[in-house]
């Protein structure tokens, strides 16, 4: 089965700043990472399909990149509503696997 | 507008038994892959299992292989989760997934709301 780690698990930050969340998987999975965030007692939405695609309605501020085993989510100018944890998930192959998720805090 | 809604989540000692529903509109069910993912109190998200738009192909988590079934009647646009031997580590809430196919990669495109399960004597 594929392990993903994220870093940092947790984050600090302020209205404004620029975030990088990265994701690394124990094997390579192409482009077959995703990135979901989650607001406190909600559902888990789809930010980022295929490591940098946007998914429909989703900010231009957050972006994704990546390939192989590292990946990053990218958030340009955080803003009061992002913050959230984050997981990144990988759909390469059965079982899919998320990261343990990155809480990111106002600062 | 896609639409999941979650139900039968509920208190139940270890050992027992429960089946959760999820029912689906706004989308051709028959057509979509669907998944359940769980995700303990305070914990990160777990995928548990799958099954495909026609139920070829399942797929469970180890975690709760030989202890769950996964279904789904397209007729009435509806997916299942027959949760049985539940022990304490089986507390979660639990969420069905829409597999978004191609378009995105196999990602989860559509969440619905979640259902607790609390397996506590």
């Amino acid at each position: 089965d594929i392990q993903m780690t994220q870093s940092p698990s947790s984050l600090s930050a302020s209205v404004g700043d620029r975030v990088t969340i990265t994701c690394r998987a124990s094997q390579s999975i192409s482009s077959y990472l995703n990135w979901f965030q989650q607001r406190p007692g909600k559902a888990p939405k789809l930010l980022i399909y295929s490591a940098s695609s946007l998914q429909s309605g989703v900010p231009s501020r957050f972006s994704g990149s990546g390939s192989g085993t590292d990946f990053t989510l990218t958030i340009s100018s955080l803003q009061p509503e992002d913050f959230a944890t984050y997981y990144c998930q990988q759909s390469y192959s059965t079982p899919c696997s998320f990261g343990q998720g990155t809480k990111l805090e106002i600062k | 507008e896609v639409q999941l809604v979650e139900s039968g989540g509920g208190l139940v000692k270890p050992g027992g038994s429960l089946r959760l529903s999820c029912a689906a509109s706004g989308f051709t069910f028959s057509t979509y892959s669907m998944n359940w993912v769980r995700q303990a109190p305070g914990k990160g998200l777990e995928w548990v299992s799958s099954i495909s738009s026609s139920s070829s192909y399942i797929y469970y988590a180890d975690s709760v292989k030989g202890r769950f079934t996964i279904s789904r009647d397209n007729a009435k646009n509806s997916l299942y989760l027959q949760m049985n031997s539940l022990r304490a580590e089986d507390t979660a809430v639990y969420y069905c997934a829409r597999d978004g196919g191609v378009a995105v990669a196999g990602s989860f495109d559509y969440w619905g709301q979640g259902t607790l399960v609390t397996v506590s004597s």
